[in-house]
């Protein structure tokens, strides 16, 4: 069974700081490892994801994730923080027709990311 | 390119009614999948359609049902609605196959909120 873990269920960082938002996963075949953000009444849109290509993925508005497959963690990373990136953030992960999962993600339980001016 | 389009975007049921929801995905791509997401449950999995057969289905009851017509556009419907079933119901589409082996991205709407008084 697949399973993910968000650490934090709030983080609360300064514009200009570091945002890191940490996700381990928990899978017994390979993951497809994706992370999403939420903003207020709106769907999930995709930051970036992790197909087994490159351990260190880039996404959109500057934030990227490293695959660590030792500690089976896919930590969401974004070197400046600015106001615009208040959100829920979603990690989520699937493995794929292999493990009969198909298209269906699991998710965590998301992390609120608050910015102070 | 249109992406995942859903509606109604916002609707209120009386307990004991039931809804259909309407979820057109992203042309060409052949698979749906349905979430709910909570306050308290996060986000969970409803079920999975390709090529109008359902291939995945989570964990919820028999109240829950969906389907997929030829041109991929699926509905989900919810009977004898219940309090609980106030959520976020999201629906999502990739062009199919396996997401692994494809790398294919898996998009979301912007969701159906229902309540239910």
């Amino acid at each position: 069974a697949q399973s993910v873990t968000q650490l934090g269920s709030h983080v609360s960082v300064s514009e200009g700081a570091l945002v890191l938002l940490r996700c381990n996963y928990s899978s017994s075949v390979p993951p497809y490892l994706f992370w999403y953000v939420q903003y207020p009444n709106q769907g999930l849109q995709l930051l970036l994801k992790y197909t087994s290509a490159a351990t260190l993925v880039k996404g959109i508005n500057g934030f990227e994730a490293e695959f660590k497959k030792s500690e089976t963690s896919f930590h969401l990373t974004k070197p400046s923080a600015h106001m615009s990136d208040a959100a829920e953030y979603f990690c989520a992960v699937t493995s794929g027709v292999g493990s009969g999962n198909t298209g269906k993600l699991i998710f965590g339980q998301g992390t609120t990311l608050q910015v102070k001016p | 390119k249109a992406g995942v389009t859903q509606t109604p975007r916002y609707l209120i049921k009386t307990r004991g009614q039931q809804v259909t929801l309407s979820c057109s995905p992203i042309s060409g791509h052949r698979s749906v999948s349905w979430y709910q997401q909570t306050p308290g449950q996060g986000l969970q999995f409803l079920f999975e359609y390709f090529s109008e057969t359902q291939r995945n289905k989570g964990n919820f009851p028999g109240r829950f049902s969906g389907r997929q017509f030829s041109n991929s556009r699926s509905e989900m419907n919810v009977s004898t609605l219940e309090l609980g079933d106030s959520a976020l119901y999201l629906c999502a589409s990739y062009p199919g196959g396996d997401p692994v082996l494809s790398g294919n991205t898996i998009y979301f709407g912007e969701g159906s909120w229902l309540t239910v008084v």
